[in-house]
Formats: C-alpha cells, structure tokens, sequence
C-alpha cells in the first residue's frame, strides 16, 4: 500500500492563479480531510469529507474548495491563490473520525 | 471548540535523557493521538490512544480521559527523536482532529 500520496510536494504560485492539490489514499478510508500548516502553529482544518460525494467545512475554508467523486481521492483547489494561503498543506485518511488517521506528506506551497 | 494544550512547548535534551510531554484538553474525546513531526516535515503515527497505556519501544503513552489529559514517554532519547510533538483530539460531538501548539524537542549528543 502506498498509503496516503500527495502531489506536487512543493509549488510556487503568483498572486490570483490557482490550481489544485492532489490526495488519493488506497486503503479504502472513507473519511478525508484537508489542513494546513502554518509556522509554529499545530494543523487546522480546511474541508472534509465523510464519503464519496460528501463534504463539508472545516475551520479555514475561505478560498477552498473541495470535491470527492470516488472514495480514493479527494483535490483541493485554490481558486484565486492569495499570498495568506501560503503554507504546508495535508491531506489525511481514515476509515472513520472513531479510528486512527493517516497523514501524507504534505504539498509546500509559496504565493507570491 | 475543544481546546488542547501541550506543555512545555519546547525541550532540550541531551541524549540518553528520559523525558515526559503532557497534552490536556478540554472535553471529553474518542479520539487522541500523538504525532512526531520530523525536520523533513513529515507527520508520523506514535499513538491512537483515546484511553489507557501502550508502549512502542522507547516510548509510551497514557491517557486518563475522566481527567482530560494524556502524557507521552519519551526514554533513552536519541537525536533522531528531535522534531516536533503534537497531540491532536476529536471530541466527543467533533469531526475531525483538533492539534495543540506542539512540543519542540531537542536531542544534542
């Protein structure tokens, strides 16, 4: 099992491009979620999703959007990329918010 | 939204020293978990341990949940034990892990 992937592992955007972040997990979890990383600060939670065809909001949403048509993946897309929402974002993976959760990588993302 | 703290925030060790890290949150959970984050950044899996005790080699972690806290042993510590140790819950009436501050750790040979 390759776990819990995330592409690209870093980028560089300008000011009002956008683009999407990719997460696909093969283990079969039903739930997803996306957060971020911001220096000294613990993870927070931006969307996620409980199923295929279900999401919804976390915390800082503002300028994310989410979608989940299969149980594997689950991109999150910046629409309009601003240089706050320069971070290290995660995806993670479970089989439900009761058990364990697994992290990727991470996608380091710069806005300039 | 529940709340979770981590004490100290940071900790120097040298190596060969044994150390305790503490979480303490708010409201009652069914989810707790501790994480290290090495200096690559990458978060790994130490614990799922929403109650009682479990050792994994030199570390181990306890939580009491009728006291809202939980404590992570670290023993003989390394320098590859350096990086960041968060605890992150999901309370009872949550949907998704809440992370404290993190604790910082230092091992110098």
């Amino acid at each position: 099992n390759a776990g819990v992937t995330q592409t690209p592992k870093f980028q560089v955007l300008k000011t009002g491009q956008s683009m999407t972040l990719q997460c696909a997990q093969d283990m079969n979890h039903e739930y997803m979620s996306w957060y971020r990383q911001d220096p000294g600060m613990g993870l927070r939670l931006i969307h996620y999703s409980v199923g295929a065809g279900i999401t919804d909001q976390g915390e800082v949403p503002n300028g994310y959007n989410v979608s989940r048509s299969t149980t594997e993946d689950f991109p999150l897309r910046l629409l309009s990329a601003a240089p706050s929402q320069t971070s290290v974002y995660f995806c993670a993976s479970s089989y439900s918010t009761l058990l364990e959760q697994f992290f990727g990588p991470g996608t380091r993302l710069t806005v300039l | 939204g529940i709340q979770v703290e981590q004490s100290p925030p940071d900790l120097i060790l040298q190596e060969g020293a044994n150390s305790t890290l503490r979480c303490n949150f708010s409201d009652s959970v069914n989810n707790l978990q501790w994480f290290h984050q090495n200096p690559w950044g990458q978060l790994i899996n130490l614990f799922y341990i929403p109650s009682g005790t479990k050792q994994n080699g030199r570390l181990s972690a306890t939580t009491v949940a009728t006291e809202r806290y939980s404590l992570l042993y670290i023993s003989s510590s390394q320098t590859t034990d350096s990086g960041v140790y968060f605890c992150a819950v999901i309370s009872n009436s949550g949907y998704a892990l809440n992370f404290g501050k993190g604790t910082s750790l230092l091992v110098t040979p």
